[in-house]
């Protein structure tokens, strides 16, 4: 069975700091990895994910997440913290071809401190 | 851009009745919607597939004759909270695959908010 884990219910970071929010996986094959955001009371916004090619993946509003296979990790990181970006952020695994089920870690609640 | 609708965003309801929610692709034809259900400060747990023109495929545990889902079109997907109780009452949210599989990330639609009381 695939799994996710987000190892932490929070992560507090100053504003202009950077910020990296923590993601394992367990997939059979090889791992499609998404990384969505939720605001209060909304449905999720697609970010960025990794289906092939280079590790390093770029996504909307300067997010980035590192594809490490050996470490099954999909961290999701951005340079300089915004206070917009606290949200509460999902990581979702499922494997590759057709359609697959998505199965979605527990979620991290980002908190930008002004 | 792929979008999903759902509607209606927010609803409250008696105990016993019962409560249809739908989503909707708008600009492309989802052949398979995906309900979930999400607890306060939780993950979104997958309560069903829906496939157009067959019958939904059920997570288990998930009462197949609490949670009825309609896949009647390409476009239009409803899930019917039947008999309702107030431990139904949760963050309900859509979304679909496009079918080009150009995209492989699913898209959401923004919630349904469902209060029995």
């Amino acid at each position: 069975a695939q799994s996710v884990a987000q190892p932490e219910d929070q992560v507090n970071v100053a504003e202009g700091n950077p910020l990296t929010v923590k993601c394992t996986y367990s997939v059979s094959g090889n791992p499609y990895l998404f990384w969505y955001v939720q605001y209060p009371n909304r449905g999720l916004q697609f970010l960025l994910k990794y289906i092939t090619g280079d590790n390093l993946v770029k996504g909307s509003y300067g997010f980035e997440a590192e594809f490490n296979k050996s470490q099954t990790s999909f961290h999701l990181k951005k340079p300089s913290a915004l206070v917009s970006d606290s949200a509460l952020y999902f990581c979702a695994v499922r494997a590759s071809g057709g359609y697959q089920k998505v199965t979605f870690g527990t979620g991290t609640k980002l908190q930008v401190i002004p | 851009g792929a979008v999903v609708s759902q509607h209606p965003s927010r609803v409250i309801c008696k105990s016993g009745t019962s409560v249809k929610i739908e989503c909707r692709s708008l600009d492309f034809q989802a052949t398979t919607m995906f309900w979930y259900r999400q607890f306060p400060k939780k993950s979104l747990m997958l309560m069903a597939t829906s496939n157009e023109g067959s019958k939904a495929t059920y997570e288990q545990g998930v009462e197949k004759d609490k949670f009825l889902i309609n896949h009647a079109s390409l476009t239009l997907s409803t899930l019917t909270v039947t008999s309702a109780h107030p431990e139904d009452s949760s963050f309900y949210i859509c979304s679909a695959n496009h079918p080009s599989q150009r995209d492989h990330e699913q898209y959401f639609g923004p919630g349904t908010r469902l209060t029995v009381t």
